[in-house]
């Protein structure tokens, strides 16, 4: 089955310190997106790329970092410059330039700063 | 800039009742819209989609239509069921290369049995 994985689910971390998020997809989409969840905030885009080895900051870049290696990855790094960290990140990814095109989402990683 | 703007929840319906969650938008051109559905825990699911004016999406009993005079795309259900409980987001995407979406901040439904 085609789809998006997300891993962990939940992940803890202590202050000061970084860590990755994973995001990998096998529907062989150029595109893969990263957003981050508050309650009552909706959805804000942290960083995109369209294709491999090119990546984009979005509206909320600051303290994060990305890589896109592979078409299928794309993780997520949350250095420890972020301010608020906790927060429950979706990584979603599409086929760019096309108007019909879709976002499909993975089932979300829930970061917990302690 | 695109903004999407969502009714504040949580709306609490009993099972069977008519479902409405108001969504205004405000974007230049002609972007397409969207509405996403989230449970408890998981990720987002693609609920239905319209591109252009006049268009109806439609998915699982759930309707919207793309209203560009009113700029407006409030979902619609006829007769709600308790698994229909959920966050419901409306978005849009304005074309221009890439697919990048603008979200509202979420309507929470609750049915009853």
């Amino acid at each position: 089955d085609g789809g998006i994985t997300q891993s962990p689910k939940y992940l803890f971390r202590k202050e000061g310190q970084n860590v990755t998020l994973s995001c990998e997809q096998n529907l062989n989409h150029d595109a893969m997106y990263w957003y981050r969840q508050d309650p009552g905030q909706g959805l804000r885009l942290i960083y995109y790329s369209q294709i491999v080895n090119d990546f984009q900051k979005g509206d909320i870049a600051e303290g994060y970092s990305v890589s896109r290696e592979k078409k299928e990855s794309f993780p997520l790094t949350v250095t420890s410059a972020q301010k608020n960290p906790t927060a429950f990140y979706l990584c979603a990814s599409s086929i760019p330039g096309q108007f019909e095109s879709t976002q499909y989402f993975g089932p979300g990683t829930r970061l917990t700063v302690l | 800039g695109n903004s999407v703007t969502q009714m504040e929840g949580p709306v609490t319906l009993s099972e069977e009742a008519f479902l409405t969650i108001n969504c205004t938008y405000t974007a230049t051109g002609y972007p397409s819209l969207f509405w996403y559905v989230q449970y408890p825990g998981e990720g987002l699911q693609l609920l239905l989609k319209a591109t252009k004016a006049d268009d109806k999406g439609s998915n699982k009993g759930f309707e919207a239509t793309y209203r560009k005079e009113t700029t407006s795309f409030h979902l619609e259900k006829g007769s709600v069921q308790v698994s229909d409980s959920a966050v419901y987001f409306c978005a849009l995407r304005k074309y221009s290369g890439y697919s990048t979406l603008t979200f509202g901040k979420g309507t929470m439904l609750l049915v009853s049995p």
